[in-house]
């Protein structure tokens, strides 16, 4: 989706290195999140944010931390990888209103 | 906690086939039910969004129908194509959050 964009594309970690996700969208929207895909899971959301300057906890918030400064910038970031956290991270975003989720393209991550 | 289920997880049909996916959910308290489509390797891309007052919405070949007092959404794909194999999911928004079902797969053949 051309609107949000995530960086890197692909990353290997080693058990207990950190790292931080970027996710940039240009669609002006308020409600930024992060999910990860685990096969045969579905889709979990990690944390999520309403707006500038604010975060919540998802459905799986430990292990991660993320930081809303700019209202186009979602970042989430691994303090101490660990082999769990291996997946594919997207971020998504949308207006608010009940309006539909965009999606990024992913990050596969693989913790070593 | 809203728990999302699609089922089956995986469908092969001949092209020109209707396809059927289903999705239910516990929580009849939800904002609005999604349909997403997503390819291998890619994102999720929002195909149809039914608001909780509606029943049903439609694009093209594609049609989506809501029963909140049931906990269930269809998905309705007519005369199946090669090109519409992939993985569906739903997902069911409440409180800013969407529930995700795992998927169905999809695979039409030629």
């Amino acid at each position: 989706n051309a609107g949000v964009t995530q960086t890197p594309k692909f990353r290997v970690l080693k058990t207990g290195q950190s790292m931080t996700l970027l996710c940039a969208q240009d669609m002006n929207h308020e409600y930024m999140y992060w999910y990860r895909q685990d096969p045969g899971m579905g889709l979990r959301l990690i944390h999520y944010s309403v707006g500038e300057g604010t975060t919540a906890k998802g459905e799986v918030p430990d292990g991660y931390n993320v930081s809303r400064l700019k209202k186009q910038n979602f970042l989430l970031g691994l303090e101490s990888a660990a082999p769990s956290q291996t997946s594919v991270y997207f971020c998504a975003t949308h207006r608010g209103g009940g309006e539909k989720l965009f999606f990024g393209s992913g990050t596969q991550l693989s913790v070593l | 906690k809203q728990e999302v289920t699609q089922i089956p997880a995986a469908l092969s049909v001949p092209e020109g086939e209707n396809l059927v996916l289903n999705c239910s959910f516990t929580d009849s308290a939800i904002y609005n039910l999604q349909w997403f489509r997503q390819d291998p390797g890619k994102g999720l891309t929002s195909l149809l969004l039914i608001q909780s007052s509606q029943r049903e919405q439609t694009s093209g070949r594609l049609n989506a129908s809501l029963d909140k007092s049931s906990g269930r959404s269809t998905l309705y794909i007519a005369a199946s194509q090669p090109g519409d194999s992939a993985t569906y999911l739903c997902a069911a928004t409440h409180d800013y959050k969407l529930s995700f079902g795992a998927g169905t797969t999809v695979t039409v053949r030629a």
